[in-house]
């Protein structure tokens, strides 16, 4: 069966813009949840959401934003770009709520210039 | 708050020992806890989970963990080394989950594995 999928692969933004990442879940699979990864930090939690409604949210500024749709493929938004904002952005998608269920995508790289 | 500490930024051994990569964790309640591996442009790899029962865990790949409830941690450890293992181990915990609240994955750092042929 198909994978999480992640689109796009890599992408370039110039600080102050907006971006949005795209993430389609395994079939079936009605959760999704975020991550960013930096050298710096490491891997930290964004969002989890279920049957369209965010259950959690990690500890990130507003220009952070993300949402759900019926199909429970996910989108985040990133507004007003800071060059921390470059990443590798993984989503992760699973039957139910909770992490053990959780298969990852391959991510978006996103540098901001 | 819950959290994980990889204490080795890198492991090196040579091919055919074993290898272990430390992991201790500290979170409210049972912790369910995982090892990923991510090799260079990738997302990450499943390798095993404990959520329950048998504190030896069995995964992919020949790796496995023991889940040390007196001492938090949860080493991952395989028999023989491979060049293929070389790659980004990180060690994760979450909250055991009880149908509400918070169960986000908070990952420790994570350990670069250099198998050397």
């Amino acid at each position: 069966k198909a994978g999480v999928t992640q689109t796009p692969r890599y992408l370039i933004k110039t600080r102050g813009q907006q971006v949005t990442l795209s993430c389609s879940p395994i079939s079936g699979h009605r959760s999704v949840s975020w991550y960013q990864q930096t050298p710096g930090q490491g891997l930290q939690f964004l969002f989890e959401y279920f049957s369209e409604t965010q259950r959690n949210k990690g500890n990130f500024p507003g220009r952070f934003s993300g949402r759900q749709f019926s199909n429970s493929r996910s989108e985040m938004n990133v507004s007003t770009l800071e060059l921390g904002d470059s990443a590798l952005y993984l989503c992760a998608s699973s039957l139910d709520r909770g992490p053990y269920g959780y298969t990852f995508g391959s991510g978006t790289r996103l540098t901001v210039v | 708050a819950q959290s994980v500490a990889q204490p080795e930024d890198q492991v090196n051994v040579a091919e055919g020992n074993p290898l272990t990569v430390k992991c201790t964790y500290s979170v409210s309640g049972n912790p369910y806890l995982f090892w990923y591996v991510q090799y260079p442009n990738r997302g990450l790899q499943f390798l095993l989970k404990y959520i329950t029962g048998d504190n030896l865990v069995k995964g992919s790949y020949g790796f496995e963990a023991e889940f040390n409830k007196s001492q938090t941690s949860f080493h991952l450890k395989k028999p023989s080394a491979l060049v293929s293992d070389s790659a980004l181990y990180f060690c994760a915990v979450s909250a055991a989950y009880s149908g509400a609240g918070s169960y986000q994955l908070t990952f420790g750092k994570g350990t670069k594995l250099s198998v050397i042929p």
